[in-house]
């Protein structure tokens, strides 16, 4: 099955600092999604994004399906933005459907 | 309700034990998902149920586990003879299918299980 791979695992920043996180798919890949995790649990749709550019205030996600990777830029980050970001997508760029496959995610640290 | 509702939100149990997890979806979503999360890992994949058609379980890791779906709506995961391994964090999510596409997924909060 398909393997996803998250760049970098951890990361510190300081509050206002700017970050890319990096998801790579062994394979072509669909429904292509990132969440947060907060420090509570609660796991938080971010995007849906199989491909192209979109944007959501300070964050935004880039996929490029056919390179197999997507990234999502967190700009101007404040500490609420701390937690475990996921990204998750189905294997086969003509999968319509079927089971998510998650990467190990990025923790990532904003400090003020 | 307005989201993901799972119950309950903890369970602690002896092993040996049987338990049963419930998930109900937000009304109108055609997808269900089961995965599990233990802690500080990523999130496992365990079941898909998609409408009328025959669930993947290709996830489910070991006959003790076995989940259904009643009406295309609420799901009960159910893990016989529990083990310590067992113990972790298991999500729920559900998705509305679109144009045959899986669609954003919603997470409910989880139910923690331990294992004594």
């Amino acid at each position: 099955g398909i393997q996803v791979e998250q760049s970098p695992p951890d990361l510190i920043l300081q509050e206002g600092a700017n970050s890319t996180l990096r998801c790579n798919f062994s394979d072509s890949v669909n429904n292509l999604q990132w969440f947060h995790q907060n420090p509570w649990g609660q796991l938080i749709n971010l995007f849906y994004i199989p491909s192209g550019t979109k944007q959501n205030g300070r964050l935004s996600a880039t996929t490029v399906a056919t390179e197999r990777y997507s990234l999502l830029y967190i700009s101007s980050s404040q500490t609420t933005d701390s937690g475990v970001y996921f990204c998750a997508g189905t294997g086969g760029f003509y999968n319509q459907g079927g089971k998510l496959i998650f990467g190990q995610g990025t923790e990532l640290s904003v400090k003020p | 309700g307005a989201g993901v509702s799972q119950s309950p939100s903890n369970k602690v149990t002896e092993k040996g034990k049987d338990v049963e997890l419930r998930c109900d979806p937000i009304s109108g979503h055609t997808a269900l998902y089961w995965y599990r999360q233990s802690l500080g890992q990523g999130l496992e994949f365990l079941i898909y149920f998609q409408g009328n058609s025959a669930p993947d379980k290709s996830g489910l890791p070991s006959d003790r586990f076995s989940a259904e779906r009643t009406g295309g709506s609420v799901s009960t995961l159910t893990i016989q003879r529990t083990q310590q391994e067992d113990s972790a964090v298991y999500l729920c999510a559900s998705s509305f299918k679109r144009g045959g596409y899986t669609g954003e997924l919603f997470f409910g909060e989880g139910s923690r299980l331990t294992v004594l």
